[in-house]
């Protein structure tokens, strides 16, 4: 069965650092998105993306966040300069497109700022 | 920012019994609702969805029931069993845009003991 795919599993890195996420949908999906949970609290939208567009953002998504595909099959997720805060699980998720509103979640990416 | 409640952090069910979790909503743009359940160290897994136009949705052990008068879903699994042990998390979708981008609920820990 098809899955989303995302590495690396664990990320640590220092504040200020830059860190992206790969996330790998999957391959007919049309609808894209990024979400975070930090430890304790929600699972929370961050960025939705399709038509190699952002669609929509949340509150979160600043311009320390970028989002990119750069080929036909990877979707990443890229923090210019890290925060103690930006501490979290990280899931990409994907959708087949329109009539189909469930959406498909990758294991995550713990992201660890010291 | 409450759009989606689970009010009960924890449940703890018998073997063979029913499992019911409940989620409140206050958006009345939400249409459609997600169940996710998650294990540790996973993503979300999709479970079961219901349309707003509709009031229950089954789906082998699982049944969605939707009040939408009373913005109210739950989650009825039976027979529980152990293997069904996880987070369960309650998602909504709508709010107007096209994204279906999804709002969720902190989750329910159910415990299915044997």
């Amino acid at each position: 069965e098809p899955e989303v795919t995302q590495t690396p599993s664990h990320q640590v890195t220092q504040m200020g650092q830059e860190v992206i996420l790969r996330c790998v949908p999957i391959s007919n999906h049309l609808y894209f998105y990024w979400y975070r949970q930090i430890l304790g609290q929600k699972v929370e939208f961050l960025v939705s993306f399709y038509n190699n567009e952002i669609s929509e953002k949340s509150e979160i998504f600043d311009d320390q966040f970028s989002v990119e595909r750069p080929d036909g099959s990877n979707f990443t997720l890229k923090i210019r300069s890290t925060k103690l805060e930006d501490s979290a699980m990280y899931f990409c998720a994907s959708r087949p497109g329109t009539g189909h509103y469930e959406q498909y979640f990758g294991p995550g990416t713990r992201l660890t700022v010291t | 920012d409450q759009q989606v409640k689970q009010n009960s952090p924890s449940l703890s069910v018998q073997e063979g019994r029913i499992s019911i979790l409940n989620c409140d909503y206050t958006n009345s743009m939400f249409d459609y609702f997600l169940w996710y359940k998650k294990y540790p160290a996973e993503g979300p897994t999709f479970l079961i969805s219901i349309s707003s136009i509709k009031d229950k949705n089954e789906d082998g052990r699982f049944t969605v029931f939707l009040n939408k008068s009373a913005k109210h879903l739950s989650l009825h699994i039976v027979p529980s069993q152990p293997g069904d042990s996880a987070v369960y998390f309650c998602a909504a979708s709508g709010s107007g845009g096209s994204n279906y981008k999804l709002t969720f609920g902190k989750g329910t820990l159910l415990t299915v003991n044997p």
